[in-house]
Order: C-alpha cells, then structure tokens, then sequence
C-alpha cells in the first residue's frame, strides 16, 4: 500500500455512459498524476496538477475527459459519453515537488470497462 | 524524454541475480534513467534511478555505462515476489512529471 487511494478499483458501464473516478493521493504531497494503462501496454500519461492547477494536458486527453482538484486535495477524472475504447486502467499517483524527490507513488488503479 | 529500448521478457531462477538491460542510446546529458516495476495487477512502483554514476538502495543496483547509452538494473537475489513488468525511462532532470513507460521487460522469476 503506498498510501495513493483509488475508487472504485473497478466499474463497468455502458457506451454513452458518464463515469467518474476518484484519486486520494498522499496528504502532503502537491502533484497528482493521472494515467491511462490498455492491456499489455506501459501506463500512457494523461494529465498532471500542482496543487489545484492543471498544469499539462496529454493530447489524450480528449473533450470527453476531464480531471479537477479542488482544493489542492483529491482529483476527479470523469469520462462523458464513454467508448469503448476508453477501457483500461486508470492510474493515479502524487509526488512531492521537491529538489530530490523523484519518486512518483502509485494508486492500485481503476480498471474501466465499457461495454 | 529519451527513447528506451529493453527485451520483452526474461526468466531468472529465484535466489540467482536478475540483470535486466535498457539501451537509451539517445540520453542527453540532463537525463536520468529510472527504473519501475509494476506487478500484476498493481500500480508502477518506483525502483531507483542514476544519472552517471552507479547506484545502490535497498532494493536493486543500477550499472550505467560510462558512455550512458546503456544501463542494467540488478536485482541481487531475485525472488518469487520479483515477478513483475519493469520499466526503463528516461527522463529529463528537474522535470518532476510525466514518466513516459515503454513496454518494459516482464521478468519471471521461477522456483
């Protein structure tokens, strides 16, 4: 466990559905990552915040994706209209913005399906 | 970020050292190699990295040559728990974001 909550762990839903997906990252950390993981692929980096701000937006990252988080805290990925292509893994980690902390700490993820 | 390139899989018997290679022959000067591993069904979870020099943690050692177009991570007395995806990125120095992961090399480490 490395401290990166994630909920859910796993949601299925229809085509055309909206979803939402919810990060608690490690207290004191400032940054907060999003990425997306397809079955036999390395995690695809989607979005990333320092603090509240949203500081870079992946190209993959379309209209229907959007990440939020207030207050500097939790983050919120939602997917509007899902496709079936959206199915993967949902990852979330947070840092520390520090000179020598290099390390990201990962959530266990949300696997999305859409059917 | 530095293209990697790493073997799809490997196999390593537990208790043996598990080296696992990355060319990165593209580094530029100001780039770090870092190593993850992803377990099934787990989030990435960090290893080490290095930028010139060799380094060593609780967990693995990392060999970079002198002319840092390679690397081999090492994992000393592999065990079962080892089986997993790792991953060789490298990644520019300051730029505390967005790891860019390859396919990795899935490690299996057998009895």
């Amino acid at each position: 466990d490395t401290g990166v909550s994630q909920n859910p762990r796993h949601k299925i839903t229809k085509r055309g559905q909206n979803v939402t997906f919810r990060c608690d990252p490690i207290s004191e950390h400032n940054r907060l990552y999003w990425y997306r993981q397809t079955l036999g692929q390395g995690p695809e980096f989607l979005t990333y915040f320092q603090n509240e701000a949203q500081l870079e937006k992946s190209r993959l990252l379309s209209d229907r994706f959007s990440a939020e988080r207030p207050k500097g805290s939790f983050s919120t990925l939602e997917i509007q209209r899902t496709e079936q292509g959206d199915s993967a893994m949902y990852l979330c980690a947070s840092s520390l913005r520090e000179e020598n902390s290099y390390e990201q700490y990962f959530g266990p993820g949300t696997r999305l399906t859409v059917t | 970020d530095a293209k990697t390139t790493q073997p799809t899989s490997m196999d390593c018997a537990e208790g043996r050292a598990a080296n696992l290679p990355c060319n990165h022959s593209t580094i530029s000067g100001n780039e770090y190699v870092y190593w993850y591993r992803q377990i099934h069904s787990q989030g990435p979870q960090y290893i080490i990295h290095g930028l010139k020099n060799n380094e060593t943690n609780e967990m693995a050692s990392l060999i970079i040559t002198e002319d840092r177009k390679s690397s081999t991570l090492i994992l000393p007395h592999a065990t079962l728990r080892d089986t997993a995806v790792y991953y060789c990125i490298g990644r520019s120095g300051g730029s505390n974001y967005k790891l860019t992961f390859g396919k990795g090399t899935l490690l299996t480490v057998n009895p």
